[in-house]
């Protein structure tokens, strides 16, 4: 059993559609970050939210962090095709220092 | 500041044998973590370096080993190699060893092992 559970794992839309992509975790994470990954790279972080409820954007790119810290989500308005990629969320619990915890990872592809 | 660098980015092996694998972190940066990208397993965490001393170490078996120089630059190694071993081997780079501090990945080094 993931400690982070991701989904979905899959996921292909058209341009111009919104999406949301979930992580969730019966654990409370200290932060957690959002990275996507393109093939053959490795992956760049998007976002970090370390307060429960807090809420970032990034262009069309919103984070929520859940009030309890335990999940988090990623909503994309009026998905491009360059959006493309695997997006994965990353926990650090409180006792594991800066180790992640990855969610198994959510593969977006937006058709033009 | 130039980014975290892996080197090699492509090997075969072929089971049996040992590899090494480096990782220069970005500038200042002392804490280095390695972890293993396999597309049945997700990212696992390896292990964790901070001032040439291993803080924290995941679940993998002893044929798994790294060290930390004193200019922060790592190296894993990965002796009697099995065909599971094949992934891709990220290394991250942070400020600090503990804290809220980000993780900057590099590009991996694809390990096949045929």
């Amino acid at each position: 059993t993931q400690l982070l559970e991701q989904s979905p794992q899959f996921l292909s839309i058209q341009e111009g559609e919104n999406l949301t992509v979930y992580c969730n975790s019966s654990s409370v994470f200290s932060s957690l970050q959002w990275y996507r990954q393109e093939p053959g790279e490795g992956p760049v972080l998007l976002v970090t939210v370390v307060t429960g409820g807090e809420v970032k954007k990034l262009k069309r790119l919103t984070f929520q962090f859940g009030d309890a810290r335990k999940d988090s989500s990623l909503h994309i308005t009026a998905a491009q095709p360059g959006d493309t990629g695997l997006y994965l969320c990353a926990g650090r619990l409180e006792t594991s220092g800066s180790r992640l915890t990855f969610g198994e990872g959510t593969q977006l592809t937006v058709n033009p | 500041k130039a980014g975290v660098t892996q080197t090699p980015r492509y090997l075969i092996k072929t089971r049996g044998q040992q590899v090494t694998l480096s990782c220069s972190p970005i500038s200042g940066h002392r804490s280095v973590s390695w972890y293993q990208q396999t597309p049945g397993q997700g990212l696992q965490f390896l292990f964790e370096y901070f001032s040439e001393t291993q803080r924290n170490k995941g679940n993998f078996p002893g044929r798994f080993s790294g060290r930390q120089f004193s200019n922060s630059r790592s190296e894993m190694n990965v002796s009697t190699l099995e065909l599971g071993d094949s992934a891709l081997y990220l290394c991250a780079s942070s400020l600090a060893a503990y804290g809220t501090d980000t993780q900057y990945f590099g590009p991996g080094t694809r390990l096949t092992v045929l």
